[in-house]
């Protein structure tokens, strides 16, 4: 019974594609993240939703667009794929925000662009 | 030079000895996360303090708010301890921001 499952786990493309990961949680929670973990390992922040409202968009390209129907979902849509957007993306949540809550991470997304 | 410091950037240990992975922030923090990211790739929380210490089986958190600085301990370590231990501070709203992450490696 996964608390932060996001889909797929795996997804290889060719530049130029447009795919979409999908997140999903059930834990109740008000606020989702999405981060990337690049190749060195280091995880940065992306976006942040609470309660469907974006609260955090850091300097990402324009390519990258969340979209969060409902607060159990938060979708990361990446248009024209580039060779650089290989990484792993996590997507997250947590009851309220996160600086004094638990966060719950999914199991990731491994992104290769060909 | 990044907000978040962990040292080392690897450590390899015997079964059975006690590690510590440390981490110094430079910002104000409003509460600190350890995260464990097992060989598979998956994130676990492990600890989230905002001062004191806590406690959960082998493992230790301890944190230092004037000095700016976190301790993870590991207590009787085993080989399915190894991960990468990540410290990550909590600032402003739902911000976090990560260290670079601690390889450990523990041998049977």
């Amino acid at each position: 019974d996964t608390a932060v499952s996001q889909t797929p786990k795996y997804l290889v493309t060719q530049m130029g594609n447009d795919k979409s990961i999908k997140c999903e949680q059930n834990l109740g929670h008000d606020t989702m993240y999405w981060y990337k973990q690049d190749s060195k390992k280091f995880l940065k922040i992306m976006f942040s939703y609470n309660n469907k409202e974006l609260i955090i968009n850091e300097t990402v390209p324009n390519r990258f667009s969340p979209k969060s129907p409902d607060k159990a979902h938060l979708n990361l849509h990446i248009n024209s794929l580039e060779l650089g957007d290989s990484a792993v993306y996590f997507c997250a949540s947590s009851q309220d925000r996160v600086a004094g809550n638990t966060i719950y991470f999914g199991e990731g997304s491994w992104l290769t662009v060909v | 030079k990044n907000e978040v410091e962990q040292s080392p950037q690897n450590l390899t240990a015997q079964e059975g000895e006690f590690i510590t992975i440390n981490c110094s922030y430079s910002v104000g923090i409003s509460a600190l996360h350890w995260l464990q990211q097992h060989p598979g790739g998956g994130i676990v929380s492990l600890f989230m303090l905002s001062s004191g210490k806590k406690k959960h089986g082998r493992l230790i958190a301890t944190i230092n708010i004037q000095e700016k600085h976190s301790s993870l301990h590991i207590t009787a370590s085993h080989p399915r301890d190894s991960a990468v231990y990540i410290c990550a501070v909590g600032t402003s709203g739902s911000r976090l921001t990560f260290g670079e992450g601690t390889q450990l490696t523990v041998n049977p």
